[in-house]
């Protein structure tokens, strides 16, 4: 199963809003509403943001929303703070026979 | 709030086998789907697989001829096993909480624990 696709980099000003792509293809993004995002500091444990494509667990900020269309996810993360700053995995369910993957990682870094 | 605690060598030699365990505290190990995670330095996260409390499994292809994880319910632990490593085994090991066969939808996660195979 191939990873998803990410960019390897984003940024934005303090206050702006950015968005994170996830591709993946027909047989998982495409296919499922199973996507995932992880936020990831330097030595830390990846925290999930995001689950099934747009839901957000207890504790994340309303700032982080998910969405999708076709193959593709996006992370978009609203009013940027400087603690936004970190590496960003999206992943995605890819069937019943299938393990899930995960995308490359973004590093998003706050002007 | 449920936590997990990895625990294990840091070190391994090549071609020896990699044991790690990962404790669960504040909740019970039965029900959920408890897997493990691993990062190379620098690198993105890879899943290994992962198993149910009632003992099914699921493995990533590109490692099930080497990795076994099973799981003891009754110190509400589970462990990994990954035989005949080598230097490209080297990574941060999480293990982590999911609740959706095959889904990486990973709830909570252990602190990590990286491993380096050198001799």
């Amino acid at each position: 199963q191939s990873a998803l696709t990410q960019p390897p980099s984003a940024s934005g000003s303090p206050g702006q809003s950015v968005t994170i792509s996830c591709t993946g293809t027909s047989s998982d993004v495409g296919s499922y509403n199973y996507v995932s995002w992880y936020q990831q500091h330097p030595g830390k444990a990846p925290k999930l943001m995001i689950y099934e494509v747009s839901k957000r667990p207890s504790g994340v900020p309303d700032r982080f929303s998910g969405s999708k269309s076709g193959n593709t996810a996006s992370l978009t993360v609203s009013g940027l703070q400087a603690e936004d700053e970190a590496d960003y995995y999206c992943s995605s369910y890819a069937g019943i026979n299938n393990l899930g993957v995960f995308g490359g990682g973004t590093r998003l870094t706050v002007l | 709030q449920v936590q997990l605690q990895e625990s294990g060598p840091g070190l391994v030699k090549p071609s020896e086998t990699l044991s790690l365990t990962c404790t669960v505290s504040g909740g019970s190990i039965s029900t959920y789907y408890w897997s493990w995670i691993r990062q190379p330095p620098g690198k993105g996260l890879e899943w290994i697989g992962y198993i149910y409390y009632s003992g099914s499994t699921n493995y990533n292809l590109s490692l099930k001829s080497r990795v076994t994880i099973s799981v003891d319910t009754s110190k509400n632990q589970f462990s990994l096993k990954l035989t005949s490593v080598t230097a490209a085994d080297t990574a941060v090991y999480y293990c982590a909480r999911g609740s959706k066969w095959n889904d990486p939808d990973f709830d909570s996660w252990g602190q990590g624990t990286l491993v380096t195979v050198s001799s």
